[in-house]
C-alpha cells in the first residue's frame, strides 16, 4: 500500500517570501500521479498543482512549483511571493496510475501561516 | 456553473440512527468518492464508484454504505454500526479511471456530522 508523509505539521512564512512544504511517499509503482491540494478555513479542497511521475520536468502553476525527485520519492511544494490568501492547510496526495485504482492517498497535511 | 453539491452542510445524528449525506455533481464525471476527514489525520477514503451501479470499499468502509443509481448522485449513509461518526465528510468526483485517470478530483464543500 502507498503511504504519504508530510513531516511538517505547521509552517510560517512572511508575506512576499518563499516557503517550501515537504512531502515524501512510498510506492513500488512506476506510474503514478502526485497532487498538492489547498484547504482554506472554508474547508473546500482546491487543487494547487499536479505532477505525472513519467514527466521529469517539474510542474509549475504561477507562484506554485514543485521539486519532484522520483528516485528519492520526494515531492515538495514551493510557494513564491507568499500572499495572505495562501494561508491554509496543504495536503500532498498520491494516485496510482494503474487502471483499477482511482483513489487518492493523502498525507496528514501542513498548516501554513502567512504573516505580515 | 458545474460543480459538486453536498447537503446538508451540518448534520446531527442521534444514537442508533442512520443518516444519509447527499452528493450531486453536474460535471458529467464517471467516478465519485467519499472521504472522511478527522483532525490531524488528513483525508481517508470510505467508498468510491467508477461507474453507475458499481462501487468499491475504501480504507475505512465499515459502518458506511453507498449507492450509485445515477451518474450524478452518490449518497453516503452513516449507519448505527459506525461508532465514531463525528467528522467532516467530503465528496469528490473525477473524469474516470479509463480515460485520464490522472485527472484530478474535484471536491464539494463538505458536510460536518456530529453526534447528539
Amino acid at each position: 500500500a502507498q503511504t504519504v508523509t508530510q513531516s511538517q505539521p505547521e509552517m510560517s512564512v512572511q508575506e512576499a517570501e518563499t516557503v517550501t512544504l515537504s512531502c515524501t511517499y512510498d510506492t513500488s509503482e512506476s506510474d503514478y500521479y502526485l497532487f498538492w491540494y489547498k484547504q482554506p478555513p472554508s474547508r473546500q479542497m482546491i487543487l494547487v498543482i499536479r505532477q505525472e511521475a513519467y514527466k521529469q520536468q517539474n510542474a509549475t502553476e504561477n507562484r506554485f512549483s514543485v521539486n519532484f525527485q522520483k528516485a528519492a520519492k520526494s515531492f515538495s511544494l514551493k510557494i513564491s511571493d507568499s500572499q495572505l490568501g495562501d494561508a491554509a492547510m496543504y495536503f500532498c496526495a498520491y494516485r496510482s496510475g494503474g487502471g483499477t485504482a482511482s483513489k487518492l492517498t493523502f498525507g496528514t497535511g501542513t498548516r501554513l501561516q502567512v504573516t505580515l | 456553473d458545474g460543480g459538486i453539491t453536498q447537503s446538508p452542510k451540518y448534520l446531527f445524528r442521534k444514537e442508533g440512527q442512520n443518516v444519509t449525506l447527499s452528493c450531486e455533481q453536474n460535471l458529467n464525471h464517471d467516478a465519485m468518492y467519499w472521504y472522511r476527514q478527522d483532525p490531524g489525520q488528513g483525508l481517508r477514503l470510505i467508498y468510491y464508484s467508477q461507474i453507475v451501479n458499481d462501487f468499491q470499499k475504501g480504507d475505512i468502509a465499515e459502518g458506511y454504505s453507498v449507492s450509485r443509481e445515477k451518474k450524478e448522485s452518490f449518497p453516503l449513509t452513516v449507519t448505527s454500526a459506525q461508532k465514531n461518526p463525528t467528522a467532516f465528510y467530503l465528496c469528490a468526483s473525477s473524469i474516470g479511471t479509463g480515460f485520464g485517470f490522472g485527472q484530478p478530483q474535484h471536491f464539494g464543500d463538505g458536510t460536518r456530522l456530529s453526534i447528539l
